[in-house]
């Protein structure tokens, strides 16, 4: 299948710190990528969807200026955390839309894990 | 976004038992996809399905897109201690735009040796 490479795996900052957290499709081009975060024991929260060359468009509730967000490539976006406070503190994981001759079809990368202490 | 229904919230079952997991949706759709998440790391594709009353399996598990194209079902057989995870069901409306997915709630699965 597909791969989805996310890094870092593990990071922590100090609040007040910035913080970038990189999505790669490494085998095929995704024209959209997907950023989420995911509390304890807790589904998916879809934050917003990534466009290449175009502005990402947010969930509701999430803040645009907080949270960056850079599809500048086919295959690569990033997720930049502003400004990080420990309530920031989170599992965050990215997708990335393939199309296949079946249909649309979303590979996850491997999440990472954000402590901002 | 979106979220489907998923159901069970969570099973514990003994080793060698069959599981049995469903999504349902409110509106009609295109594509069903199911995933494994093991603690701490992204989830995993198991299972895409395309079109209505597709049965595909995938070794031990096997995956079902309804006929009313508004649920889908896990299947499990004898299962084992590898398979504790939490399962997520993804589906793509048929009235889609920018290749949104929505998501389960998930099933917590726990296997008892």
């Amino acid at each position: 299948g597909a791969v989805v490479s996310q890094h870092p795996s593990r990071v922590i900052c100090k609040s007040g710190t910035s913080v970038k957290i990189e999505c790669r499709s490494l085998d095929f081009q995704a024209t959209t990528m997907f950023w989420y975060r995911q509390f304890p024991k807790k589904s998916l929260m879809l934050m917003a969807t990534s466009n290449e060359g175009s502005k990402a468009t947010y969930e509701q509730g999430v803040e645009k200026d907080k949270f960056l967000i850079n599809h500048a490539s086919l295959t690569l976006s990033t997720l930049t955390v502003t400004s990080a406070h420990p309530e920031d503190s989170s599992f965050y994981i990215c997708s990335a839309s393939a199309d296949t001759p079946s249909g649309n079809t979303i590979y996850f990368g491997e999440g990472s894990w954000l402590t901002v202490v | 976004g979106q979220q489907l229904n998923q159901s069970p919230q969570s099973m514990f079952i003994q080793e060698g038992e069959d599981v049995s997991m469903n999504c349902t949706s409110s509106s009609i759709f295109n594509t069903w996809l199911w995933y494994k998440q093991d603690p701490g790391e992204g989830p995993v594709l198991l299972i895409a399905l395309y079109k209505a009353g597709e049965l595909t399996s995938n070794g031990r598990l096997t995956a079902q897109f309804g006929i009313t194209r508004k649920d889908s079902f896990l299947n499990i057989s004898a299962s084992i201690p590898s398979d504790v995870g939490i399962y997520f069901c993804a589906g793509q409306p048929t009235a889609n735009t920018g290749n949104q997915f929505y998501f389960g709630t998930g099933t917590s699965l726990t296997v008892i040796p």
